[in-house]
């Protein structure tokens, strides 16, 4: 069936370094993308979006590429802090507005 | 920050008891949506609605039921809970006006002894 998923489900980095967090989805019909932020506790919380259009968009310190011919999407946050220890989701939209949401990747920040 | 609101945020109750988790919203969204999640992992569709007097069922079978009677407000109730149920479920809210990006409610963290 169609899925949403993630290539890595944990990833440590230094803080005031690069993140890079991937996703790859399988319907090639997708039309709208959304990363989504969860704390710990909390409800998932949106980072930014991206339309199958467009291959790059970028907000406040992330940056969300779409690549796809090998149907790969990936977010970058720049110069890490402490506050983006999150599990980070890629959500695919399937028509009708339903997403689905991927795996999960556990980002932690080391000082 | 979305105005959208679970209650209870935490609950732990009994086998065979029926219970209702509670979500609203105040920003006249018409799409509500009930996710059931496992700690760290995917969220799973279970219900949604589109609007007053509508409800679908979601991806995921589920033995619980919701009810749409007025737009702000989407519970989600269990009739006769058992430890199978115990997970959190999250509640979102979307609307044609902000992209349909769904904003999410905190969650309720269910425990069924």
């Amino acid at each position: 069936g169609e899925s949403v998923g993630l290539h890595l489900p944990t990833l440590s980095v230094q803080e005031g370094d690069n993140s890079i967090i991937n996703c790859a989805y399988s319907n090639s019909a997708s039309d709208y993308f959304i990363w989504y932020k969860q704390e710990s506790g909390k409800g998932p919380q949106f980072i930014i979006d991206i339309r199958s259009n467009m291959d790059k968009r970028q907000g406040q310190r992330v940056t969300v590429l779409l690549n796809k011919t090998v149907k790969h999407l990936s977010l970058q946050i720049a110069a890490t802090q402490p506050g983006d220890s999150a599990v980070y989701f890629c959500a695919e939209n399937q028509g009708a507005q339903k997403l689905v949401f991927g795996q999960g990747t556990r980002l932690t920040i080391n000082p | 920050e979305a105005d959208i609101y679970q209650t209870p945020r935490y609950l732990v109750i009994g086998t065979g008891k029926k219970i209702t988790l509670e979500c609203s919203q105040t920003m006249g969204h018409d799409k509500m949506y009930w996710y059931q999640q496992d700690p760290g992992m995917e969220l799973h569709l279970i219900h949604y609605s589109y609007g007053v007097n509508s409800t679908e069922k979601g991806d995921l079978s589920s033995e619980s039921t919701v009810s749409r009677i007025r737009t702000e407000h989407f519970p989600l109730t269990l009739e006769s809970a058992r430890p199978s149920h115990t997970s959190q479920y999250l509640c979102a809210s979307s609307d044609p006006r902000t992209k349909n990006i769904q904003y999410f409610g905190a969650g309720t963290r269910l425990s069924v002894l």
